[in-house]
């Protein structure tokens, strides 16, 4: 069965923090995704990578960098939180090569920054 | 550029009675559509989608959707709304389509009363 796992489902931290969202795939998909989702905003996309390393700025990247060392994993990284940056993060992956792949999303972390 | 308009942010139907979520899209290529929901606390699940073929596109739980090049609409219906249906849905369009990135719609929060 499909998994893209979010390590970290509740997650509360302080102003200045450093903090690392990690997701993993099991489904061997070359690409990865982190969106941040606002209510009456939808899913805004940060990042996303489409092969090992390799990495592209989404709509929102400010304030937010990415880390893909492994095929599997894909880590979101806050440098220094701020409060404007409590949301839900969402990572998905999807299989590249094919049109109209679906694309698979955790279960989400809730992230508070105070 | 791509986009997607969602009319409604909330929407509330009686049991039994027929759903209908909006979702309008702009692109200036043939696009690739997508239908998610997203249950309380969970992350999002693929609920249909078009790419090429039949315009009139079934999915999972008894929804489907029709893509309607003319209207540049893409709207969900089922026929007869479960108490088990209440959650979010989101339109989504592809932007690339080798990585799939995904552009979403603000969401249509669904509640069904009995």
């Amino acid at each position: 069965d499909v998994k893209v796992t979010q390590s970290s489902r509740y997650l509360v931290k302080r102003t200045g923090e450093k903090v690392f969202l990690e997701c993993v795939q099991d489904m061997d998909h070359e690409n990865m995704f982190w969106y941040r989702q606002d209510p009456g905003l939808g899913l805004r996309l940060i990042y996303f990578s489409y092969d090992v390393k390799m990495k592209e700025k989404g709509d929102i990247p400010e304030g937010y960098s990415v880390s893909r060392e492994k095929k599997e994993r894909f880590s979101l990284i806050l440098e220094s939180a701020s409060t404007n940056q409590t949301s839900m993060y969402l990572c998905a992956s999807s299989q590249t090569g094919e049109t109209g792949n679906t694309i698979y999303f955790g279960e989400g972390s809730w992230l508070t920054v105070v | 550029a791509q986009s997607v308009t969602q009319l409604g942010s909330h929407v509330s139907v009686s049991e039994g009675a027929l759903v209908l979520l909006r979702c309008n899209y702009s692109s200036s290529v043939p696009p690739y559509l997508f239908w998610y929901v997203q249950y309380p606390n969970q992350g999002l699940q693929l609920l249909l989608k078009y790419t090429t073929g039949a315009t009139l596109v079934k999915g999972i739980n008894g929804f489907e959707a029709e893509f309607k090049k003319s209207e540049t609409s893409f709207h969900l219906t089922k026929p007869s709304a479960h108490m088990s249906d209440a959650a979010e849905y989101f339109c989504a369009v592809s932007l690339l389509r080798g990585y799939n990135k995904l552009i979403f719609g603000a969401g249509t929060r669904l509640a069904v009363h009995p």
